[in-house]
């Protein structure tokens, strides 16, 4: 079974561009989290699906961030425009629907955003 | 006051050792508490993960939370130098679709 993948693994951008970042979940999986490490810091949680729908987008930093997983398959998360403090590692998670209980989230290997 | 403490380390012990690592909580709603192993340049991986208070074994490896005292743990046993990681605490309130709360990790360095 594939794992989460996540493309591209490291982009380089300049302040005020625009960069999407995707990720393709397990088959199957209905969850996918984004979350977000910011240097020196610990793994924030950005947003949750379950399929197309956004069930928490409570971590969502601002409005220059939009994500989206059209169709129920894999997401995208674009940040328009890029500032300086956007610059971290964004991780993308996914997990089958739980009923009544729990499934563990697997995460991708992160996309490495670097904002000069 | 942040939802969860971990101390950053490193944390260095020779080959063979008991590693203690843990974690203290301030939100009472957590229910989930799992362990997650990060090697440099990958995602974290769920190593064990525990409902509630209790115990729970694997291998070499045993967690421990004490809801009481908002505290949990995990112990590594023999360790090996392929141990050599980040180790992430993380909960989750309710049930695990949601979102995870993480500690910032520590990082262990196991000395051949």
């Amino acid at each position: 079974e594939a794992g989460v993948t996540q493309f591209p693994s490291h982009s380089v951008i300049e302040k005020g561009q625009t960069v999407t970042l995707r990720c393709d979940p397990i088959s199957g999986h209905d969850n996918l989290y984004w979350y977000r490490r910011v240097m020196g810091k610990e793994i924030k949680f950005l947003l949750h699906f379950v399929k197309e729908s956004k069930q928490d987008e409570s971590g969502m930093p601002n409005n220059r961030f939009l994500a989206e997983r059209t169709g129920g398959t894999y997401s995208t998360l674009k940040v328009q425009p890029a500032e300086l403090e956007d610059s971290g590692v964004y991780f993308c998670a996914s997990s089958r629907r739980a009923s009544g209980g729990a499934d563990t989230q697997y995460f991708g290997p992160g996309t490495r955003l670097t904002v000069l | 006051q942040k939802e969860v403490e971990q101390d950053p380390g490193p944390l260095s012990v020779p080959e063979g050792a008991i590693v203690s690592l843990n974690c203290t909580y301030s939100n009472s709603a957590f229910q989930y508490f799992m362990w997650y192993r990060q090697y440099s340049r990958k995602g974290p991986e769920l190593l064990m993960y525990t409902y509630s208070s209790g115990n729970k074994e694997d291998g070499r490896f045993t967690a421990q939370v004490d809801k009481s005292s908002k505290y949990i743990s995990l112990f590594i046993r023999d360790s090996q130098p392929s141990d050599s990681a980040t180790y992430l605490c993380a909960m989750s309130a309710v049930n695990r679709d949601d979102k995870i709360i993480f500690g910032k990790g520590t990082r262990l360095h196991i000395l051949p």
